[in-house]
């Protein structure tokens, strides 16, 4: 079965600087990958996926993640994050065809951007 | 579009009771999930239909929960004789074919067993 590893709980940082925020993930065959954002109080918002092609996905508000097929890691980056980043950030992964339609999500990492 | 749609957004609700909970995915979307999330933790995945049909279930999904999608549209999340441990958000969402397109979550449906 696969599993999904958020390294980090919690990641304080300051306006302006930048943040990582660390995923592995365990499986031996083809993984879909997805990092999500989840505000206070509403559901979940996708930030970018990784499908297949280039390993450097984009995505929205200004946030890129790695896809790293040898290290089963696919980090989510921003060089300059805003007191509006503050949220609450899943990785996911959906592996080949064998899962169906299920997303097996990590267990989040709590963005906090202080001023 | 006016996105993933649940309703109530809140429910408290005495330990043994039923509870149901609505989702109105976005319209065309063929596909429908539910998951639960507990606090501190990232979303479960339930259940989810293509259509009508409901193709995959989690083995969290108990004999006490059973979920509908009657006419392909709508569908319902029910949870018979409540236990404490059923405490948690219940998001529901929708997509057209995946993992080629997006999955949309609705606001997700609050449950607080007491």
């Amino acid at each position: 079965a696969q599993s999904v590893t958020q390294l980090d709980s919690q990641v304080p940082v300051f306006e302006e600087a930048p943040v990582e925020l660390r995923c592995n993930y365990s499986s031996s065959v083809s993984v879909y990958l997805f990092w999500y954002v989840q505000y206070p109080n509403q559901g979940l918002q996708l930030l970018l996926k990784y499908l297949s092609g280039s390993t450097l996905v984009k995505g929205i508000n200004g946030f890129e993640a790695e896809f790293n097929k040898s290290q089963t890691s696919f980090h989510l980056r921003k060089p300059s994050v805003h007191i509006s980043d503050t949220a609450e950030y899943f990785c996911a992964v959906k592996v080949g065809r064998t899962s169906g339609s299920r997303l097996t999500f990590g267990e989040g990492t709590q963005l906090t951007v202080n001023p | 579009d006016t996105g993933v749609s649940q309703d109530p957004r809140h429910k408290i609700t005495k330990r043994g009771q039923n509870v149901t909970f609505r989702c109105d995915p976005i319209s065309e979307h063929n596909r429908l999930y539910w998951y639960r999330q507990t606090l501190g933790q990232g979303p479960e995945f339930l259940t989810y239909f293509q259509n009508e049909a409901q193709l995959e279930k989690s083995r969290l999904l108990s004999d006490r929960f059973s979920a509908e999608r009657p006419k392909g549209s709508f569908s319902t999340l029910e949870i018979q004789r409540t236990e404490q441990g059923d405490s948690a958000m219940y998001l529901c969402a929708s997509s057209l074919q995946f993992p080629r397109n997006t999955i949309y979550f609705g606001e997700g449906s609050w449950l607080t067993v007491v």
